[in-house]
């Protein structure tokens, strides 16, 4: 079956840095991509990565090892507005996304 | 902001209603999606169109009638829902199925009494 795994819940504080895990088995593979997503909001696109290595977007980086199955997100200089889920998903064999359970981020001050 | 947008952004209706949610993109994107989103649950894929053509149905039940009119546009018809239909539901545009993101509009909260 396909698989994707992230903890749950993450607490972190205000100005640090967080990394959200994302290991994953699934049929074929054709790029994982990151979500955030606000209680009540639509998900809202950070980065994907189709080839292994880190992909860096401002305050966003992804990593991707496709021979270990693993990515993670990383978020820097977190603020309060970081406070959210945050989805993993990977696109399998036929293009569809297969989406991990969302880890909630909960920053303190 | 987002670039798809989709109206109206909170439903109420009777299990005897009929009623659309409206969908457009103006990014020149090819592909375009219905989710269903219950709370606390990640998105579940409804339907795809690529190219306006329908191209995967996930097996939704049939009083749940998608329509592409134009590569702009996609509309999800709703007749005879069910109380346990009640969700966020979300339409997303991408470039192509195959390697590129899919971004999302801010959803419809649909309400079945």
């Amino acid at each position: 079956g396909q698989n994707i795994d992230q903890p749950t819940e993450m607490t972190a504080t205000e100005g640090a840095i967080v990394q959200i895990n994302c290991t994953y088995q699934t049929s074929g593979f054709n790029g994982l991509f990151w979500y955030q997503q606000h209680a009540g909001e639509a998900p809202t696109f950070l980065s994907y990565n189709v080839l292994d290595g880190l992909e860096e977007k401002g305050r966003f980086s992804s990593f991707l090892s496709r021979s270990k199955g693993y990515s993670y997100l990383l978020l820097k200089e977190l603020q309060m507005k970081d406070s959210a889920s945050y989805l993993c998903a990977v696109k399998d064999s036929n293009y569809q996304l297969i989406w991990g359970a969302g880890t909630k981020l909960i920053i303190k001050p | 902001d987002t670039e798809v947008t989709q109206t109206p952004k909170h439903l109420v209706m009777g299990m005897t209603n009929k009623k659309s949610l409206k969908c457009e993109q103006h990014m020149g994107h090819r592909a375009m999606y219905w989710y269903k989103q219950k709370a606390k649950k990640p998105p579940e894929l409804m339907f795809v169109y690529s190219y306006e053509k329908l191209s995967i149905n996930e097996s939704v039940p049939s009083r749940f009638s998608p329509e592409c009119p134009n590569s702009s546009l996609l509309n999800l018809h709703l007749h005879a829902l069910q109380p346990e239909d009640s969700a966020l539901y979300l339409c997303a545009s991408s470039q192509g199925q195959e390697y590129q993101p899919q971004h999302f509009g801010d959803g419809t909260r649909l309400s079945i009494l």
